[in-house]
């Protein structure tokens, strides 16, 4: 079976950073998804890692660990924006993707 | 560029009638699939579709059905909706981009069935 799993809930404050984390057990692996998705919005994509290492773009990075089946979101200089529910994803198959329940961030001023 | 685009954008259904949902993409992705989310559960998959003319059960296909008739389209059918299938319905496509095939979302169909 497929498991991945993050943290439901996190608060952080304004200009703060928060680190999401992501573990997953899967039977394939040929990448990681990140994805933002504000309430009652669609889901939007954020970052892919398929190598093990830091992939950085902006304010938002992900790390990932294929040995240790885990990644991680880094939001730096968080905003009131940046409230959503981030989404991790693992792409098992050629094409299809395996979510993560989502962790649901609010920022607080 | 539209992109990826749903409708209806909610609806409202009596337990046992039947309903499509469309899905239409303009980006000229070879693959799409349907999603529903539910409070608690996240994503999951209830069909894909990698080429036009083939399709494939995700993870919760029962009571649904879908057809790929050509690479834009991609409706899922409910043939009698049950209660249970009150959630929110998400389309997606991917083509191939450096190995990454990142799926793109459309807005989603809210869907209540009473």
């Amino acid at each position: 079976g497929q498991n991945i799993d993050q943290p439901t809930e996190m608060t952080a404050t304004e200009g703060a950073i928060v680190q999401i984390n992501c573990t997953y057990q899967t039977s394939g692996f040929n990448g990681l998804f990140w994805y933002q998705q504000h309430a009652g919005e669609a889901p939007t994509f954020l970052s892919y890692n398929v190598l093990d290492g830091l992939e950085e773009k902006g304010r938002f990075s992900s790390f990932l660990s294929r040995s240790k089946g885990y990644s991680y979101l880094l939001l730096k200089e968080l905003q009131m924006k940046d409230s959503a529910s981030y989404l991790c994803a693992v792409k098992t198959g050629s094409y299809q993707l395996t979510f993560g329940k989502g962790t649901k961030l609010s920022v607080i001023p | 560029t539209a992109g990826i685009t749903q409708a209806p954008t909610s609806q409202i259904l009596a337990a046992g009638r039947s309903m499509t949902l469309r899905c239409t993409q303009d980006m000229r992705h070879n693959a799409m699939y349907w999603y529903r989310q539910d409070l608690g559960l996240g994503l999951r998959l209830i069909h894909y579709s990698n080429t036009a003319g083939t399709t494939g059960k995700g993870e919760v296909p029962d009571g649904y059905s879908v057809s790929r008739a050509n690479t834009d389209d991609f409706p899922l059918t409910l043939a009698s909706a049950v209660p249970s299938q009150t959630s929110v319905y998400f389309c997606a496509s991917s083509g191939t981009s450096g190995g990454a095939d990142t799926q793109y979302f459309g807005p989603g169909t809210r869907l209540t069935v009473l």
